[in-house]
């Protein structure tokens, strides 16, 4: 069974520090995709990156980052010079089949303070 | 605007009363699915469905119903709710090869008193 975890449940930085988001995850698929979503106090789930299994390359977007290692089944997220507006609680997810079996980690709480 | 829209918003109702939350989304996904957020809990699945007239159980399926009458619309519905179903509901949709994976709603925060 597909399983993600997300082994920090909360985590408070001061703003402009650096802060990473880890991510672990179990499948015994070969093909699958992984994925992280912000949720801000307002509630709302946003969509932030999708990876497959095949792309090991690491991606950066503007402040955040990932790094995906399948050999230790990470995809850990980290954001540079946190923001009072990356408050937020963060979700790692898994999908084996797209469409299906779409697994969520529990969760990490950053708190970002001026 | 793409969406996935999902009413109420919010919710408090009486153990027992049945209720149903509606979903409803504009991008013709053939996959929909109800999920629940608890903390501590992250979110689980409760029903998913591949396409019209096709659902099956998530996770935690007990105490709810779903139906797939037509591609855009899944309601989710509580037959009898109790207190253990007070929680965030989100409803989701996607499809096959859509890049964001999941597209979700804006959430329905349902209290069972």
């Amino acid at each position: 069974a597909q399983k993600v975890t997300q082994a920090q449940t909360e985590i408070s930085v001061v703003e402009k520090e650096d802060v990473t988001l880890d991510c672990v995850y179990e499948t015994r698929d070969t093909t699958y995709y992984l994925f992280w979503y912000k949720q801000p106090p307002s509630g709302e789930l946003v969509f932030l990156i999708r990876r497959n299994s095949f792309d090991e390359q690491n991606e950066i977007s503007g402040r955040y980052s990932w790094n995906f290692q399948k050999s230790t089944s990470s995809f850990n997220f980290t954001i540079t010079a946190s923001q009072v507006v990356d408050s937020a609680v963060y979700f790692c997810a898994l999908s084996e089949a797209f469409g299906q079996n779409f697994v969520f980690g529990p969760g990490t709480r950053l708190s970002v303070l001026p | 605007e793409a969406q996935v829209t999902q009413n109420p918003r919010y919710l408090i109702t009486v153990t027992g009363k049945k209720l149903t939350v509606t979903c409803s989304q504009n991008m013709n996904h053939e996959y929909m699915s109800w999920y629940r957020q608890d903390p501590g809990l992250g979110l689980r699945q409760i029903y998913y469905s591949m396409n019209v007239e096709v659902t099956d159980k998530g996770d935690v399926p007990e105490g709810y119903k779903v139906s797939r009458k037509e591609k855009r619309n899944f309601p989710l519905i509580l037959e009898s709710p109790s207190p253990n179903q007070t929680s965030l509901y989100f409803c989701a949709s996607t499809s096959i090869g859509e890049p964001y994976g999941y597209t979700f709603g804006s959430g329905t925060r349902l209290t069972v008193v």
